[in-house]
Formats: C-alpha cells, structure tokens, sequence
C-alpha cells in the first residue's frame, strides 16, 4: 500500500463549482498535512497546511480525520486558475521527510 | 536569495558521464530535502537533510546517487555514471523544522541524459 494515495483524477468542472479531493494515509503516526499545488512544469507550491480542527483559507477548506486517516480539500466557486494538480503531502514520523502523494487533476472550464 | 535557488535549470549530459546539481536552500532553514519527477509522475522521494546530517537517504535509487550539505547551507547531489533513466526534473526543497513544517521548493534542475 502507497504512504499517500490520491484519486488521480481528471477532475473536470465548470467555474463557479465546487469540488473535493480526498487523501488517505497509511502511517497512524504521521503529524503534519500540507495540501501543495503543482502548474505543468513548475514546482510545487504550498497551498494550505492542515489543521486537527480544519481551516479555511478563502475558497479553500481543508479537513483532517486522523480516526480513518483521511485529509480531504474543497474548493468553492472554481475558478480556471485553479486547474492545476493538487498533491497530498504527509510527513512521516521517524523519517522526517514529507511523502507526497502522486497528485488529483483538476481542470475548471468555462 | 529569498527563495531556494537550484543550478542549473536545465543539464543535457551524455550516458555515462557524472552531473552535479546545485541546491542553495533558503537562509536559515535546517531541513533540506531533494525529490525527482520524471514527466507526468509524482514527486519521488531521494534524500533529506537536517542540518549537514542525513538521517534519511531511503530514496537514493541506486550507488550511483549521492548527496552532500555543506555549512549546514548548500547541498549537491551527484549522479555517477548517468542512465537515460535518470532524466527527470530534480528538485530541491528547504524548511525550518524537518517535516513538521511545510517546505519551499526550487525551480528545479531538468535533467536530460542522451
């Protein structure tokens, strides 16, 4: 079983949606999450960290559930520049290295 | 700099010669980590830093890999006797608190091997 898995999408919307990506993780003692954004042929950016409680960042709303080891990330009102490929990131306990997951496509059109 | 700076950005080396790639991390940060991607894949994990130690180098697919950090500053990463498998993008990644924090990635070497 992969540390991170992600749903590799396409995911395609129109503007104006709203859309979900969940990650699941295999090692219970992981302790931080980060949600990175990836443009073709950039580097990855961070996009968010995630927080026990949740948190919001505009459009953007990240959830963790450590019970099912689930993070999940919605995005309200899409706009087509958030057609990028989102990566799920862990870091694992012991190692400290951030595992990132292979990423979700997402494409809003207009 | 203010951000990671990683030379070159692009390298074209023949199989069987050895490359270097340069990594300056951002000022202050302990944790460097360096990832490849090869087109239209994930980030592969290679090697992590925490000041000029390695604790985890898991990632290095092979001898031919290796990885120094000098001054708890610059890192290189040396591919020896380079494969056209080893094309990809390698990128470098620095931090403050290893992977308890989130981490500010370089622009990237793109590796090509003919």
């Amino acid at each position: 079983r992969k540390e991170v898995e992600q749903d590799p999408g396409p995911f395609n919307v129109p503007e104006g949606a709203t859309v979900a990506f969940n990650c699941t993780y295999s090692n219970s003692a992981s302790q931080s999450f980060f949600w990175y954004r990836q443009d073709c042929r950039k580097e990855p950016k961070l996009l968010m960290s995630v927080y026990s409680s949740g948190n919001e960042d505009g459009r953007f709303t990240a959830q963790l559930n450590r019970a099912s080891q689930y993070i999940s990330l919605l995005i309200r009102d899409s706009k087509l520049s958030d057609s990028a490929t989102y990566l799920c990131v862990v870091n694992i306990i012991g190692g400290n290295k951030l595992v990132f997951g292979a990423g979700t496509i997402l494409r809003v059109k207009s | 700099g203010a951000g990671v700076s990683q030379s070159p950005s692009n390298k074209v080396t023949e199989k069987g010669k050895d490359v270097e790639l340069r990594c300056d991390p951002i000022s202050g940060h302990t944790a460097l980590y360096w990832y490849r991607q090869s087109l239209g894949q994930g980030l592969e994990f290679l090697i992590y830093f925490q000041g000029n130690s390695a604790p985890d180098k898991s990632g290095l697919p092979s001898d031919r890999f290796s990885a120094e950090r000098t001054g708890g500053s610059v890192s290189t990463l040396t591919i020896q006797r380079t494969q056209q498998e080893d094309s990809a993008v390698y990128l470098c990644a620095s931090g403050t608190n290893g992977g308890r924090t989130e981490a500010f990635f370089g622009q990237g070497t793109r590796l090509t091997v003919v």
